[in-house]
C-alpha cells in the first residue's frame, strides 16, 4: 500500500515568515494528494489539494508542489498568521483510500 | 463541500462495553468512511462505508469489532465493540461528494475508555 512520510515533525515560525511542509509517497500510481490543517478538538479540513496532471496550485497564501518524478510534494504558506497554527496532515492516494503522513504542528510565534 | 454532524462528540465507557457512533451529511455523498486516530497520531482509515451492502475494512480492522451500517446516502454508524483502554481514540467519518476524489470529515468523536 501507500506509505507516506512527512516532514518536519514540528515547525515554528515567526509572524510573516513562510512555513514549508514537505512529504514523499511510495506508490507511482498516487494521483491525488490534499493537505488537511487540524485545529484543536476539531476534525481536519481540507484546505488545498492537487493532482498529478499538475504541478502547482495556489489559493491565496497557500501553494502546494508536486514532482511525481522524485514522488514528493510541499505545502507552503506565505505571510503566515496566528491562525495559521495548527496540525497539517499530508496524503496520497491512487483511488479513495487516503494514505495520511504524519503530521505537522505548526506554530506561528506573534 | 458537505455539512458533516457526528454524535455523540465525545464519551467516556467502561471497558467491555460498545458505543454506537452516528454520521449524518446534509446531501447525499458518493462514499462515507470511518478513520481513527490516536492520540497525537495521524489518520487511518478503519472501513469504507458501502450503501445497502457491507462495509469494506481495511488490514487489521474487523466487522466483529467494528460494525458498521449505512442505511442510506446521507446516513452511516460506526460501533465499538467489546471496548478497551486501546479504542481511546478520535473516531471520523468522512465523505466523498463526487468523483473528484475530495473528502471532508466530521468533526469527531472523542472516546476514552476506562
Amino acid at each position: 500500500g501507500e506509505n507516506v512520510e512527512q516532514h518536519p515533525s514540528t515547525l515554528s515560525v515567526q509572524e510573516g515568515d513562510s512555513a514549508v511542509i514537505k512529504c514523499t509517497y511510495s506508490d507511482s500510481a498516487s494521483n491525488y494528494f490534499p493537505w488537511y490543517k487540524q485545529e484543536l478538538g476539531k476534525g481536519p479540513q481540507l484546505i488545498i489539494d492537487i493532482r498529478s496532471n499538475v504541478g502547482e496550485k495556489k489559493d491565496q497564501r497557500i501553494a502546494v508542489t508536486l514532482n511525481k518524478t522524485a514522488k514528493h510534494f510541499s505545502l507552503h504558506i506565505t505571510e503566515t498568521q496566528p491562525e495559521d497554527s495548527a496540525v497539517y496532515f499530508c496524503a496520497a492516494t491512487p483511488d479513495y483510500k487516503l494514505s495520511f503522513g504524519a503530521g505537522t504542528t505548526v506554530t506561528v510565534r506573534a | 463541500s458537505a455539512v458533516i454532524s457526528q454524535k455523540p462528540s465525545r464519551d467516556i465507557c467502561q471497558r467491555g462495553t460498545s458505543l454506537t457512533i452516528q454520521c449524518q451529511v446534509d446531501s447525499q455523498v458518493t462514499m462515507m468512511f470511518w478513520y481513527r486516530q490516536q492520540p497525537g497520531q495521524s489518520l487511518t482509515l478503519i472501513a469504507t462505508a458501502n450503501q445497502g451492502s457491507e462495509a469494506t475494512y481495511e488490514s487489521g480492522f474487523v466487522i466483529d469489532k467494528f460494525p458498521i451500517s449505512r442505511p442510506n446516502l446521507t446516513f452511516s454508524t460506526l460501533t465499538v465493540s467489546n471496548m478497551s483502554p486501546e479504542d481511546s481514540s478520535i473516531y471520523l467519518c468522512s465523505v466523498m461528494t463526487s468523483g473528484s476524489g475530495e473528502q471532508y470529515f466530521g468533526p469527531g468523536t472523542r472516546l476514552t475508555v476506562t
